[in-house]
Order: C-alpha cells, then structure tokens, then sequence
C-alpha cells in the first residue's frame, strides 16, 4: 500500500515565502508529481521530481529526498493568486499516481 | 495543455440509473485515466487504460466500468448510480508514464 501525508491547510501572507511539506510511504517509487488546483477547477502540473535534489521554476521550487520518503514544494514571493490546492502525488508502480488529499493555501494581504 | 474535453460538465440523475461519461482527448495521448475528487479523500483512481483496448482497474473501481475503443475517447460508465458515487469526474491523459498527466475540467455528478 502507499501512505502520503500533507498538511490539510495553511496560510501566508502575500510576499512571503511557503513550504508545503509531503511524506510519502510506498512499495518502490518512480518519481514525485506536484499539481496546483484552484477551487472548481482541474489540477495543473507544477513540477516533477524522479531524483534527489531541488528543481526550481521561476517562482516555484520543489525538493525530494528518496532516502527520507520527502518532499516539499517552496513557493516564493507569493501572490493571491498562488490560493489554491496543491497536490502531492507518488508514482510508485508502472502507471498509476497516487495522490495525497491536498493542502489549502490561503494568501492574505 | 493537452486537448480534453469532458461531457457532460453536469450531471443530476437518480439512484440506479445507467450514466456513461465521455473523456474526447485530440493529443494522441497513449494513456487516460479516469479519477473521482471527494472532499477529505483527494484524487482516486478509478480506471486507466494504456492503449485502445487496453484498460485496468484503479483504486475505487468497484461499480465502474470503462472501454477505450479508439485512442481519443475513454468512456466511464455507472451501470446502476448510486448516492455513494455523488463526486466530481476528472479525465487525465499522458504521453508516457513518466510524463505529467494533463486534466480536463471535470463532471460533477449527483445522484439522488
């Protein structure tokens, strides 16, 4: 079976910087997906991560540790448009992701 | 972003009715995945498929069936609804499985 945790909500203040933490527990592993979803919309990619390290995109930041099942997403300077879900998800088998329940980020003036 | 289209968007219908949803893709993406979206719970698979024909079954598959006759449509169908499955419907689509999957805009379902 596969286990990943995030934290349910958080807050910051717009401008600041957020890390959204995620802990995974899994049968074999074959990379780690993060995904924006606005409320009522669909998820849209972030970032990817197969390797240890940090891959960083313009505002967005994601980091991995296999060894310690963990990942976390940075998202600096942020903004209000930033509001939304953001979704970890594990490839563990062939073709199929699973995802953690998601944490709510909410930006405040 | 890869061309999904999901119909309907909306859905109220009543317990033990037959539904289908559609997933219409114009990318030739390889694979399609049919997810449900509950609160508390997050994105569960249902079913994926790997090629025309070629389908498998997810986490949450009981009560679902699918069929994949042609690359470009992937089909849900409820063959007797039930309140349980009251959700929102996602489609996704990939390239490969080492690829992000891409979303379509969802069906939200109710069954009274």
């Amino acid at each position: 079976g596969q286990n990943i945790d995030q934290p349910t909500e958080m807050t910051a203040t717009e401008g600041a910087i957020v890390q959204i933490n995620c802990t995974y527990q899994t049968s074999g592993f074959n990379g780690l997906f993060w995904y924006q979803q606005h409320a009522g919309e669909a998820p849209t990619f972030l970032s990817y991560n197969v390797l240890d390290g940090l891959e960083e995109k313009g505002r967005f930041s994601s980091f991995l540790s296999r060894s310690k099942g963990y990942s976390y997403l940075l998202l600096k300077e942020l903004q209000m448009k930033d509001s939304a879900s953001y979704l970890c998800a594990v490839k563990a088998g062939s073709y199929q992701l699973t995802f953690g329940k998601g944490t709510k980020l909410s930006v405040i003036p | 972003d890869a061309g999904i289209t999901q119909s309907p968007r909306h859905k109220v219908t009543e317990t033990g009715t037959p539904v289908t949803l559609r997933c219409h893709q114009t990318e030739n993406h390889r694979y399609m995945y049919w997810y449900r979206q509950d609160p508390g719970h997050g994105l569960r698979l249902i079913h994926y498929s790997y090629g025309v024909k070629d389908t498998d079954k997810g986490e949450v598959s009981d009560g679902y069936s699918v069929s994949r006759s042609k690359t470009e449509d992937f089909l849900l169908t409820l063959e007797s609804a039930t309140s349980s499955q009251t959700s929102v419907y996602f489609c996704a689509t990939g390239t490969d499985e080492n690829q992000p999957q891409h979303f379509g805009d969802g069906t939200r379902l109710s069954i009274l």
